[in-house]
């Protein structure tokens, strides 16, 4: 069974950093691309970044530079992202979704809550 | 990075209706278009890829059709289980960038 299956809810305090995994199974890992995606509370949805997983190339979206990481561990068949200095405005449920070819977002995990909050 | 405008933001209707959505692109992406269904508390769900094919698994009564930048989705007798947001999405070019979503309520 292809899947995403992410890391558990974090509860951070606003400067901190969060880190969340994703792990792929019933597929090459290293074939897709692999996408993050946010949504705030009541929103839509906001792309991240990607990694290829196969070259750890990695490719930010502008509002998230130098704030967020993309790495991957192939031995594992895990993605990560990093998002550091956060704010309340982070507070969000943050999606890893595999790129099927240049179709669609196919598998997407079930997400991960992360709430920033003093 | 290419913008796509959804309409409505929000539309009510009864089970039973025939519905469209549509989505526009800043510019033209060919039939690279994704729509994607959320309930609340998932994760989203595709329906179709390339404008118009449906993905595996899901109901004929969604379709999808369009190019260049003019997009549609339509469902057809809606069903309690459609009531849900939808967005499209370009993968025409880097960003793949989404809509702002349209919710369809009960009415």
């Amino acid at each position: 069974q292809v899947q995403l299956v992410q890391s558990g809810a974090e509860v951070k305090k606003p400067g901190a950093s969060v880190k969340v995994s994703c792990k792929a199974s019933g597929y090459t890992f290293n074939d897709y691309y692999m996408y993050w995606v946010r949504q705030a509370p009541r929103q839509g949805l906001e792309w991240m970044g990607r990694l290829n997983p196969n070259s750890g190339v990695t490719n930010y979206a502008q509002n998230f530079q130098g704030r967020v990481t993309l790495t991957r561990d192939t031995s594992i068949r895990t993605a990560y992202i990093e998002l550091s200095n956060l704010r309340s405005d982070d507070t969000a449920v943050y999606y890893c979704a595999r790129l099927r070819g240049a179709d669609a977002f196919d598998i997407w995990g079930q997400g991960t809550v992360v709430t920033v909050s003093s | 990075d290419i913008q796509l405008t959804q309409s409505p933001s929000f539309l009510s209707a009864f089970i039973g209706d025939t519905v469209t959505i549509t989505c526009r692109a800043s510019q033209g992406i060919s039939s690279y278009l994704a729509w994607y269904q959320q309930k609340p508390g998932k994760a989203p769900k595709l329906l179709i890829y390339g404008a118009s094919t449906l993905q595996s698994g899901v109901p004929p009564r969604f379709s999808g059709s369009g190019s260049g930048t003019e997009f549609t989705l339509t469902i057809s007798s809606l069903q309690p289980e459609d009531f849900a947001t939808y967005y499209c999405q370009q993968l025409n070019s880097f960003p793949q960038t989404f809509g702002q979503g349209t919710k369809v309520e009960i009415k």
